[in-house]
């Protein structure tokens, strides 16, 4: 079964405005963590944003922030005034269990791609 | 958070070669793990390196391919041996620590195997 499910392969935005990029999970575990990670042609995986299961609170990170939806298992990351440097690949990803010892799994992806 | 250097950043080799990627890290870390992007694909955990005892590997990925070293708690080796073309990929060392509950990842490494 996909863990993580990414149904957007691409999206288009206007410079400012904002986007979101759809993100659900699948899992039995109580205690699990979710991640956004931007990955630009150079190949690397940059941190976006974390949220833990029990978090409260959307986490925010400047212009990123997670709408997390429990109850429906949606972890959407949401880019405020986009900006033309945030062209890229955009992966979510669940981490089970409440420590850093369990691995990564991640969606598809989505690219993002944001126009003058 | 941790620094990682991996290296190579990119290669192109023979088929029928191996090619060692070096992944250090700034800080000892418990938990090493070592990821595949295939083109236009997601990761895929390769394996998990455990620092003083064999790596483990997920289904589909075998020691024989891919062996793993982990001598220390900053540092990690993994081996694409014989390579084929469909061995081209970005493979991408990520580290994690029980204090920390982000995945730090390194640079990448994007092979072409000709």
């Amino acid at each position: 079964a996909q863990k993580i499910t990414q149904t957007q392969p691409g999206m288009f935005v206007q410079e400012k405005e904002a986007v979101t990029l759809d993100c659900t999970y699948d899992t039995s575990d109580q205690s699990y963590g979710l991640f956004w990670y931007k990955q630009p042609s150079s190949g690397e995986m940059i941190f976006l944003i974390y949220q833990g299961s029990y978090d409260e609170q959307n986490a925010t990170e400047g212009r990123y922030s997670l709408n997390f939806q429990k109850a429906r298992k949606s972890a959407n990351l949401v880019i405020s005034a986009s900006q033309l440097g945030d062209s890229a690949m955009y992966f979510c990803a669940m981490r089970e269990g409440d420590t850093g010892f369990q691995k990564l799994v991640f969606g598809t992806g989505t690219r993002l791609l944001v126009s003058p | 958070s941790a620094v990682i250097s991996q290296k190579p950043s990119r290669d192109i080799c023979q088929r029928g070669t191996s090619l060692t990627i070096q992944c250090q890290v700034d800080s000892q870390v418990t938990m090493m793990f070592w990821y595949r992007q295939q083109p236009g694909q997601s990761l895929t955990l390769i394996a998990t390196a455990n620092q003083g005892s064999e790596a483990t590997y997920e289904s589909g990925f075998v020691i024989d391919k891919f062996p793993i070293s982990r001598p220390n708690l900053t540092f990690s080796t993994l081996t694409v041996s014989n390579m084929s073309p469909e061995d081209s990929s970005i493979y991408l060392c990520s580290v994690s620590d029980r204090v920390n509950t982000e995945a730090f990842f390194g640079q990448g490494t994007r092979l072409t195997v000709v």
